[in-house]
């Protein structure tokens, strides 16, 4: 039961900015959005997380609707280093038995 | 200094054998799970054990056996592989409860 939809793919121009979009229109009011990277042959790595406000950290950006129900990852300056598959996740912070479930993210390609 | 280490990185073998993935992390995280990936790229939890204690067993065969000697460490050992077992293993850690997960590199399992 996907509790997230991104779309599959999105093109990037290296230097510009990179917005991923996220639906979450079923959060709950304490759980979060996370954020996770897959390079290429990589472990995922974890990118950012909000609850209702906006976040920023050195690696991007994260603007959550009022009404939380979709948000956008802001990469502000795409390199190639930045392709990757992007997840975006739903998250009940809590007990050690909650798990993170991964969908199938956002293939970002960002191109020179 | 790698977090969460694993070992091998590459493993090919036979069909019907027995094999080990270890993990390791340095982190002092108290909790740590195993996540399966396979051809299609889904990313699925499989275990997570917390303190040394399993919390998380995601209906995954019992050839799948894992053992966690003390929290830095978690193994997975596969008994009687099958083709379907080929995939990219990757363990992670995480303290707290909240959803920020640290991957280690992946195994890549190949089974012929």
């Amino acid at each position: 039961d996907a509790k997230t939809t991104q779309p599959p793919s999105m093109d990037c121009a290296e230097g510009r900015a990179a917005n991923l979009p996220c639906n979450h229109s079923t959060i709950s009011g304490n759980e979060y959005v996370y954020w996770y990277r897959q390079i290429h042959s990589q472990g995922p790595q974890y990118i950012i997380h909000g609850l209702k406000n906006n976040e920023t950290n050195e690696m991007a950006s994260l603007i959550i609707t009022e009404d939380r129900k979709s948000s956008t990852l802001i990469l502000p300056h795409a390199t190639l280093r930045d392709t990757a598959v992007y997840y975006c996740i739903v998250f009940l912070s809590g007990g050690s038995n909650y798990k993170l479930t991964f969908g199938k993210g956002t293939l970002l390609t960002v191109n020179p | 200094d790698t977090a969460v280490s694993q070992t091998p990185k590459y493993l090919v073998t036979q069909m019907g054998n027995d094999k080990s993935i270890k993990c390791e992390q340095n982190l002092g995280h108290d909790t740590m799970y195993w996540y399966k990936q396979d051809s299609k790229k889904f990313l699925k939890i499989m275990f997570s054990y917390n303190n040394k204690e399993l919390i998380i067993n995601e209906t995954v065969p019992n050839r799948f056996s894992p053992k966690s000697p003390d929290k830095a460490h978690l193994n997975l050992h596969i008994n009687s592989l099958e083709l379907g077992d080929s995939a990219v293993y990757f363990c992670a850690s995480r303290q707290g409860a909240g959803g920020e997960l640290f991957f280690g590199e992946g195994s890549r399992l190949t089974v012929l």
